[in-house]
């Protein structure tokens, strides 16, 4: 069964912090990774992307894959209160018509 | 550039009762999805049209559950007979037919009494 596993937390991190969030991935053929966050009563909105193994920066965040070890992370750096969400984990599995498959997702808190 | 729409955004019915909802996907996406969420969990994948053809179906998807995409512009999905285990987000996103970036509407809640 293809899974995403994420840490539920919460993670609670002070304002200015960095934040660091991580996921791994049960299929090793997987290509395409993805990062939402979901504010409480709110869609997901996604905010990076990655395909290639390395780091991958947009401003305060950072994505980083590593495919041999099946783990992709998210840094956050300056965290701000206005960071504290869910941030799910999204995989896009081989073969799979283009489905993602989501993480239960990290809260995190970012505390003044 | 006008987002993903979903209508209605809230709906309360009772058990046994049919729902139907709405989904209208960024204008040049030809990529459309729908998947549902519940309270705590990530969104679980239901089902994937390109254009108007329905290309894959969750096994999780009883046959309750149908979603069409007529013309490759909106899709509905309906609900037949609802039960209390349904009650859930109802999402859509889609995406380009040359990216693999999903983009999520606002949602549909749906509480089944």
């Amino acid at each position: 069964q293809k899974e995403v596993e994420q840490n539920s937390g919460p993670l609670s991190v002070p304002e200015g912090a960095i934040a660091s969030l991580n996921c791994t991935y049960s299929d090793r053929g997987s290509q395409s990774f993805f990062w939402y966050r979901q504010y409480s009563g709110k869609s997901p909105e996604l905010i990076m992307s990655i395909y290639s193994n390395g780091d991958k920066e947009d401003g305060r965040f950072t994505a980083q894959l590593n495919k041999a070890s099946q783990y992709v992370s998210l840094l956050i750096r300056d965290s701000q209160p206005s960071d504290s969400a869910t941030y799910l984990c999204a995989v896009m599995f081989s073969g799979g018509y283009n489905k993602l498959i989501f993480g239960a997702g990290t809260r995190l808190a970012v505390h003044p | 550039d006008t987002g993903v729409s979903q209508n209605p955004r809230h709906k309360i019915t009772k058990r046994g009762q049919n729902v139907t909802f709405r989904c209208d996907p960024i204008s040049e996406h030809n990529r459309l999805y729908w998947y549902r969420q519940t309270l705590g969990q990530g969104p679980e994948f239901l089902t994937y049209f390109q254009n108007e053809a329905q290309l894959e179906k969750s096994r999780l998807l009883s046959d309750r559950f149908s979603a069409e995409r007529p013309k490759g512009s909106f899709s509905t999905l309906e609900i037949q007979r609802t039960e209390q285990g349904d009650s859930a987000m109802y999402l859509c996103a889609s995406s380009r037919s040359q990216g693999n970036e999903q983009f999520f509407g606002p949602g549909t809640r749906l509480t089944v009494l």
